[in-house]
């Protein structure tokens, strides 16, 4: 069965430290692979995605992740974190041929101290 | 931009009873839409795949007849939680999509307590 591990379930940073939040998944197939935000109080929002092409992802508020295939790794990276990054991530994986079924990880929790 | 709907965003109700919770994609059809299950402290769980016009396709473990799930149009679905226990009682998200392919838009869920 396909599965999403989130090594880091709390990480706190001070502002302007940069972030790497791990990601790996487990299916060997073609994966899309995506990682959402919630932000306290709010819903789900989509941060970037990986469907195909250029391994290395941009995202929205200058995120980004990377996707190693040989790792079944798509790391969040984003260089220098601000106070409003505050929030919960959420890792999620598409695994061929299960139509949309979204499997997510545990999230990871970051907090930025000012 | 596509927008999914979620009502109601907040429901108390007594053990024993029924909670019908509403997803509506606003501005574009969803064949299929699917309900997610999210306990404090941990990570959204699929329960549900929803398929319009037929029937649910539930995740293991997730009791199809305690989970309602009903997809009568392309634009809604219902997720009945009947007889509600105080052990049902999380936040409940529904999300949809365009299409194969497209990102996936969250409604903005349903605490549900359960007393």
């Amino acid at each position: 069965a396909q599965s999403v591990s989130q090594h880091n379930h709390h990480v706190i940073l001070s502002e302007a430290a940069s972030l790497e939040l791990g990601c790996n998944y487990s299916y060997g197939g073609t994966v899309n692979l995506f990682w959402y935000v919630q932000y306290p109080g709010q819903h789900l929002q989509l941060l970037l995605k990986y469907f195909s092409g250029d391994p290395l992802v941009k995202g929205i508020k200058g995120f980004e992740a990377e996707f190693i295939k040989s790792k079944f790794s798509f790391n969040l990276r984003k260089p220098s974190v601000q106070w409003s990054d505050t929030a919960e991530y959420f890792c999620a994986v598409i695994g061929g041929g299960a139509t949309n079924k979204l499997i997510f990880g545990t999230g990871t929790l970051l907090a930025v101290q000012p | 931009g596509a927008v999914v709907s979620q009502h109601p965003s907040w429901v108390i109700c007594k053990s024993g009873t029924s909670v019908k919770i509403e997803c509506r994609s606003l501005d574009f059809q969803a064949t299929t839409m699917f309900w997610y299950r999210q306990f404090p402290k941990q990570s959204l769980m699929l329960m549900a795949t929803s398929n319009e016009g037929s029937k649910a396709t539930y995740e293991q473990g997730v009791e199809k007849d305690k989970f309602l799930i009903n997809h009568a149009s392309l634009t809604l679905s219902t997720l009945t939680v009947t007889s509600a226990h105080p052990e049902d009682s999380s936040f409940y998200i529904c999300s949809a999509n365009r299409g194969t392919n497209s990102p996936l838009h969250f409604g903005n869920g349903t605490r549900l307590t359960v007393t």
